[in-house]
């Protein structure tokens, strides 16, 4: 079964420093999306792509974060500065169409910022 | 408060007994999912349930939805230790297809 794969597994990072996080979605699917986890607590929605633009973003999507779909099949969520409380497990999901349709998530990438 | 709050927030039961799961939210949605989470894992979608159904069942697991109350259940049936994980509800609301999830039941089920 078609997977949403995400690089690296754990990234650790300097605070301050630019991160960016790899995914894959599935191939076949037309939105894509970011979520993080800080430790313990909910799933927290980024921000949603969809036709090469952003359809939709929360208030953490601030100017320090982009996403880029920079080719056929990579979506990328970039961090120019990153901080301490960045520090958390981000998503990415893919689904075929919008709200009738299951998101499929990838395993994540643990993010910390020392 | 939230949207999509679950109840309870920690559940241990024996291999075999049901597992009932609640959500509550708070705006008026186009669904609402079940996903689950097994530790350090990304979600697993389980199941949707649009805002015109009322029950859906899949295997062993029965989801109810009631738009007037606007809560959800997610009920495991017999359940076995490899359903030991945290269930997470979603809500959709918007056209971009956000999803807005709750705060998580972590369900242990002892062998």
């Amino acid at each position: 079964e078609p997977e949403v794969t995400q690089t690296p597994s754990h990234q650790v990072t300097q605070m301050g420093q630019e991160v960016i996080l790899r995914c894959v979605p599935i191939s076949n699917h037309l939105y894509f999306y970011w979520y993080r986890q800080i430790l313990g607590q909910k799933v927290e929605f980024l921000v949603s792509f969809y036709n090469n633009e952003i359809s939709e973003k929360s208030e953490i999507f601030d100017d320090q974060f982009s996403v880029e779909r920079p080719d056929g099949s990579n979506f990328t969520l970039k961090i120019r500065s990153t901080k301490l409380e960045d520090s958390a497990m981000y998503f990415c999901a893919s689904s075929r169409g919008t709200y009738n349709s299951p998101l499929h998530f990838g395993n994540g990438t643990r993010l910390t910022v020392t | 408060s939230q949207q999509g709050e679950e109840d309870p927030q920690a559940l241990s039961i024996q291999e075999g007994e049901n597992a009932t799961m609640n959500c509550s939210y708070k705006t008026s949605i186009n669904n609402l999912q079940w996903y689950r989470q097994n530790s350090g894992r990304g979600l697993v979608h389980l199941i949707l349930i649009r805002s015109n159904e009322r029950e859906k069942h899949s295997g062993r697991l029965r989801v109810t939805l009631d738009t007037s109350k606007k809560s959800s259940s997610l009920l495991i049936t017999a359940s076995r230790a490899a359903d030991t994980a945290s269930y997470f509800c979603a809500t959709v609301n918007t056209n971009a297809g956000k999803s807005t999830f709750g705060d998580g039941t972590t369900l242990t089920v002892k062998p």
